[in-house]
């Protein structure tokens, strides 16, 4: 069964910190997507990446990281220098690709404030 | 592209009353997504259209929800007999294709008092 556990429910950081949010997941297949998503106060999801299981480049986008390692089935997100605007919930997804399910499966996400 | 726009964003019902979401995807996109949130938690899957076929369903899907995309377009979610429980945001999404993210619309508040 798919299972995405975001271990740290909230975290509160002084702004220019950096912050890394932990993801680990659970699946049986080979072949499937991991995603991260924003959820800042208006309530809208923002995509931020997707990363298939057979790319395990680190990818970095401006002050944003993400580092997967299949080996610890772990995909996690790492914001340099943070700012106040970087405060949301922060949700890791999976989706896996066998019997042509579409559908995220999503941890309980991490609530991320930064303080000035 | 103006995104994915939901309508109503809130929703106060009584309990038993029905009520009607609607999604209008992006229009280029061919899948659309129904996810439920409630509080402190992440979206839940509840159903998702190729097109105007209804290919997947949850569990959470009672037989009081059902949810409809005809021709392709825009997509209903129809909940019947509302109960204190349904109350959540109701996300909808759409997507190009399962490689590709989902962009999410702002979502329904549906409270049920």
């Amino acid at each position: 069964a798919q299972k995405v556990t975001q271990a740290q429910t909230e975290i509160s950081v002084v702004e220019k910190e950096d912050v890394t949010l932990d993801c680990v997941y659970e699946t049986r297949d080979t072949t499937y997507y991991l995603f991260w998503y924003k959820q800042p106060p208006s309530g809208e999801l923002v995509f931020l990446i997707r990363r298939n299981s057979f790319d395990e480049q680190n990818e970095i986008s401006g002050r944003y990281s993400w580092n997967f390692q299949k080996s610890t089935s772990s995909f996690n997100f790492t914001i340099t220098a943070s700012q106040v605007v970087d405060s949301a919930v922060y949700f890791c997804a999976l989706s896996e690709a066998r019997g042509g399910s579409e559908k995220l499966v999503f941890g309980k996400g991490t609530k991320l404030t930064v303080n000035p | 592209d103006t995104g994915v726009s939901q309508d109503p964003r809130h929703k106060i019902t009584k309990r038993g009353q029905n009520v009607t979401f609607r999604c209008d995807p992006i229009s280029e996109h061919n899948r659309l997504y129904w996810y439920r949130q409630t509080l402190g938690q992440g979206p839940e899957f509840l159903t998702y259209f190729q097109n105007e076929a209804q290919l997947e369903k949850s569990r959470l899907l009672s037989d009081r929800f059902s949810a409809e995309r005809p021709k392709g377009s825009f997509s209903t979610l129809e909940i019947q007999r509302t109960e204190q429980g349904d109350s959540a945001m109701y996300l909808c999404a759409s997507s190009p294709g399962h490689r590709w993210g989902y962009t999410f619309g702002s979502g329904t508040r549906l409270t049920v008092v």
